[in-house]
């Protein structure tokens, strides 16, 4: 079976603090993606990052950090020094090369609201 | 970039009515686009996934002739609801994954999403 369990339904944090959104996923394939998509207000997703699973180096972006940890089925997503503009939902997905079709498993998303 | 549009971001119809949403891909060719839906405060749920120049793969419990889908090139889907009724009031989003192969065609890039409120 293939799942993206986000925990996390909401959190809620001031400006300038740093935020770390969990992202547990479930697969018995060897070969897969990860990745981070944003859902502001407006409605678009915003594609944030992938990661194959034969990369488990972390990456950071700007203000932006992921940490991929194999052992723990983890992909998690850090935002430092959070800003009022990244208030959106935050969802992680899943899709492994033998997915027909290549459909991505999305998690139920964690909603972020960063406050003044 | 990888740009994919919609069209109409947001319609209103009366019950009964079809109502055809476009999703292009603007800046590249796309394999494979898929239709989702979104209700609020939920994730997105898969409604099929499309082919260029084939019929699309439905999800369980998707009804066919309800949701129409016609891939006819590589930069354009529709989707068509058809007999809307208030149900099927939601938020549609597409996205489309590029031709080519590669990393870049592991990736799915999606539309701003199309509001529709069957009155």
């Amino acid at each position: 079976a293939q799942k993206v369990t986000q925990a996390q339904t909401e959190i809620s944090v001031v400006e300038k603090e740093d935020v770390t959104l969990d992202c547990v996923y479930e697969t018995r394939d060897t070969t897969y993606y990860l990745f981070w998509y944003k859902q502001p207000p407006s409605g678009e997703l915003v594609f944030l990052i992938r990661r194959n699973s034969f990369d488990e180096q972390n990456e950071i972006s700007g203000r932006y950090s992921w940490n991929f940890q194999k052992s723990t089925s983890s992909f998690n997503f850090t935002i430092t020094a959070s800003q009022v503009v990244d208030s959106a939902v935050y969802f992680c997905a899943l899709r492994t090369i033998y997915n027909q079709g290549g459909k991505l498993i999305f998690g139920q998303g964690t909603e972020l609201s960063v406050k003044p | 970039g990888a740009v994919v549009s919609q069209h109409p971001s947001r319609v209103i119809c009366k019950s009964g009515t079809s109502v055809k949403i476009e999703c292009r891909s603007l800046d590249f060719q796309a394999t494979t686009m898929f239709w989702y839906r979104q209700f609020p405060k939920q994730s997105l749920m898969l409604m099929a996934t499309s082919n260029e120049g084939s019929k699309a793969t439905y999800e369980q419990g998707v009804e066919k002739d309800k949701f129409l889908i016609n891939h006819a090139s590589l930069t354009l889907s529709t989707l068509t609801v058809t007999s809307a009724h208030p149900e099927d009031s939601s938020f549609y989003i597409c996205s489309a994954s590029r031709r080519g192969g590669g990393l870049k065609q592991e990736t799915q890039y999606f539309g701003p999403g199309t509001r529709l409120l069957v009155l």
